[in-house]
């Protein structure tokens, strides 16, 4: 059962433009909206995070937006860089019984210099 | 150790042998993790230890995977009469507790069945 979709699959940007990742999830008691990063042969390694409280959060080049009428959010990266080329999981989790943190598929992200 | 350890590394398995993968989390996180991840796709969750219990046991595949963590430290993942489809990275991770949502993760164990 995918929890949660996300969109592209993969990504090329230009050095200095913007990348953008979708996601949608199904389940309304989850409360909690990480995105992490991996690089080959590491474990993925949190990114930044919001709750539903809030529409937009800002860290550093990284923001996410989060529109929970429409069960959606997306993490736009600015200024991409060579070395942000990895790939981007949008997850999501509810603090409910002890949490398990549900992940999308995964977007492979190269920025090309 | 300043991060979560996994052990081992890699691990090459003819198919039938049983296989026990090995997490050390950080010291003093409650609460730990075990994802499978398949080539190209995100981590699929496993199960979940609070302290020596194990809480969520839901995404275990089937009965030949087991999962300990005794003294609520250390856990072992265990796979009995692998098969070629449990070819995957078994990523673990911890948390501080049950309330702070923020895992941290190992480097993983590369599972080969051949």
């Amino acid at each position: 059962q995918q929890q949660v979709k996300q969109s592209p699959q993969s990504l090329i940007v230009q050095k200095g433009g913007i990348s953008i990742i979708n996601c949608a999830y199904e389940n309304t008691a989850f409360d909690y909206f990480p995105w992490y990063q991996q690089f080959p042969g590491k474990g993925p390694a949190l990114l930044i995070a919001i709750r539903p409280d809030v529409s937009e959060k800002k860290e550093g080049r990284f923001t996410i937006s989060f529109n929970k009428s429409a069960k959606q959010f997306s993490l736009h990266i600015m200024d991409s860089q060579p070395g942000d080329s990895a790939t981007y999981f949008c997850a999501a989790s509810k603090n409910t019984g002890g949490f398990k943190t549900i992940f999308g598929a995964g977007t492979r992200l190269f920025v090309k210099a | 150790g300043a991060g979560v350890s996994q052990s081992p590394r890699y691990k090459v398995a003819k198919r039938g042998q049983d296989v026990a993968l090995r997490c050390d989390p950080i010291s003093g996180h409650v609460s730990l993790f075990w994802y499978q991840q398949a080539l190209g796709q995100g981590p699929e969750f496993l199960t979940y230890f609070q302290n020596e219990a194990q809480l969520d046991k839901s995404g275990l595949p089937s009965d030949r995977f087991f999962a300990e963590r005794p003294e609520g430290s250390v856990s072992t993942l265990k796979i009995q009469r692998t098969q070629q489809e449990d070819s995957a990275v078994y990523l673990c991770a911890s948390s501080l507790d049950r309330v702070r949502e923020k895992l941290f993760f190992g480097s993983g164990t590369q599972l080969s069945v051949l």
